[in-house]
């Protein structure tokens, strides 16, 4: 069965202190891993998409990295405004319309 | 460019009470979603559309139906609510369906009592 992990749960970070969340997946054949990030009453917000091992995408703080078996999203020198909900979803070979998502991990960056 | 939108925001449902959660998207979308968020659950689909005149259950269909009105439009119909349908609904679209990123709604809060 398909699943996806993230850890941390929840991660504070100072101003300026880099680290990375990572996503665990077991999927058969994967055909796209996604990020998102999801402010406090809003929907999901569209930010890399990953195809294959090896691959990764860039986005001002935010870098998103993929192996076989996990996804990190690496985050550096964060500010406040980066403070969110980062979820993380992946799409298998054998549901092509259906995304499993993990349960996200909250980061709070503290000025 | 208002991408995905849905009504109402908020709403309060006593248990057997019916309606509808509207949606719509401007970005000339194919495929469209529906998605439920539940503490510790993550998203899960309800419903989706492939293409207008076509949809399809997700993982959690029961107690709901859809409709894909157009290509713009995609409702979501609770019959007779009940308290497990307490959470909040996201839609979302998708230039076609297959590994492409989708974009979601600002999402409807539903409390059943």
């Amino acid at each position: 069965e398909d699943q996806v992990t993230q850890s941390p749960e929840a991660l504070r970070l100072q101003e300026g202190e880099s680290s990375s969340l990572n996503c665990s997946y077991t999927v058969s054949g994967l055909r796209g891993l996604f990020w998102y990030r999801q402010d406090p009453g809003k929907g999901p917000e569209f930010l890399f998409t990953l195809y294959s091992a090896g691959e990764e995408k860039e986005k001002e703080r935010l870098k998103a990295t993929l192996t076989k078996k996990e996804s990190f999203l690496h985050i550096t020198a964060p500010k406040p405004e980066d403070s969110a909900t980062y979820l993380c979803a992946v799409q298998g070979a054998g549901a092509t319309n259906k995304l499993i998502f993990g349960t996200g991990t909250l980061l709070a960056v503290q000025p | 460019n208002a991408g995905v939108t849905q009504t109402p925001k908020f709403q309060v449902l006593k248990t057997g009470q019916s309606m509808t959660l509207q949606c719509a998207q401007d970005m000339n979308h194919n495929s469209m979603y529906w998605y439920r968020q539940d503490p510790g659950m993550g998203l899960r689909l309800i419903y989706y559309s492939a293409s207008e005149g076509t949809t399809d259950k997700g993982e959690v269909p029961n107690g709901y139906n859809v409709s894909r009105l157009n290509k713009r439009e995609f409702s979501l119909r609770l019959e007779s609510a009940a308290p497990s349908q307490t959470s909040v609904y996201f839609c979302a679209s998708s230039a076609i369906t297959g590994a492409y990123e989708q974009y979601f709604g600002p999402g409807t809060r539903l409390t059943v009592t």
